[in-house]
């Protein structure tokens, strides 16, 4: 079955540069969230779109956009990179079921960025 | 503020026997829950959920039990194999109605031994 596909797997940056983590969903699944695990943490929800819209919004830096594609492909741009921005970004999917709930979340293989 | 907390790091459990994973929770509004599997380098897999009009549900070796009144749910594998070896997130929703974020725990890391 197809799953969540993320880009690119490793990514290495400067301080101060920019970066792009791209997502593609599930086939059929409408809905796109980001989550950042910083070293030995726990996955910290970053920001979710429902149909191209965003539907929530967590602990994302100003320095963080995103958005998601007609495709439903979505990208999250990074600007101004920090040391602390190095962590593992995951992109998940969901889709609503028949009876209208959105169950669980597919999650991709992530985003190892370091900031060097 | 963790809203999720699996307040044992890691747990170490015989091939064959139960294990036992534990996640407690702080917010009495999150109604579903889901436990996800970790292997290094990988993302989350999900392994099974349940919600919180429910008290246990299972999937083949996995069970998960939910009690709302002590805001502790649990994982129980049986019987554990080797490839059970990693580490496991409990998460935690404000329903499932609508794309609604996940907080998670801070994870267990379990090693079946041979």
């Amino acid at each position: 079955a197809a799953g969540v596909i993320q880009s690119p797997r490793h990514l290495i940056k400067e301080k101060r540069e920019t970066a792009t983590l791209k997502c593609y969903p599930i086939p059929r699944h409408d809905t796109v969230y980001w989550y950042q695990q910083g070293p030995g943490q726990d996955p910290q929800f970053l920001i979710s779109f429902y149909e191209k819209m965003q539907s929530d919004k967590g602990s994302i830096p100003d320095r963080f956009s995103a958005q998601q594609f007609s495709d439903y492909h979505s990208e999250l741009n990074m600007s101004s990179l920090e040391l602390g921005d190095s962590a593992l970004y995951f992109c998940a999917s969901s889709s609503k079921t028949r009876g209208g709930a959105y169950n669980e979340q597919f999650f991709g293989p992530g985003t190892r960025l370091t900031v060097l | 503020d963790q809203q999720v907390k699996q307040n044992s790091p890691s747990l170490s459990v015989q091939e064959g026997r139960i294990s036992i994973l534990n996640c407690d929770y702080t917010n009495s509004m999150f109604d579903y829950f889901l436990w996800y599997k970790k292997y290094p380098a990988e993302g989350p897999t999900f392994l099974i959920s349940i919600s919180s009009i429910k008290d246990k549900n299972e999937d083949g070796r996995f069970t998960v039990f939910l009690n709302k009144s002590a805001k502790h749910l649990s994982l129980h594998i049986v019987p554990s194999q080797p490839g059970d070896s990693a580490v496991y997130f409990c998460a935690a929703s404000l329903g499932f109605q609508g794309a609604q974020k996940l907080v998670f725990g801070q994870g267990t890391r379990l090693t079946i031994n041979p």
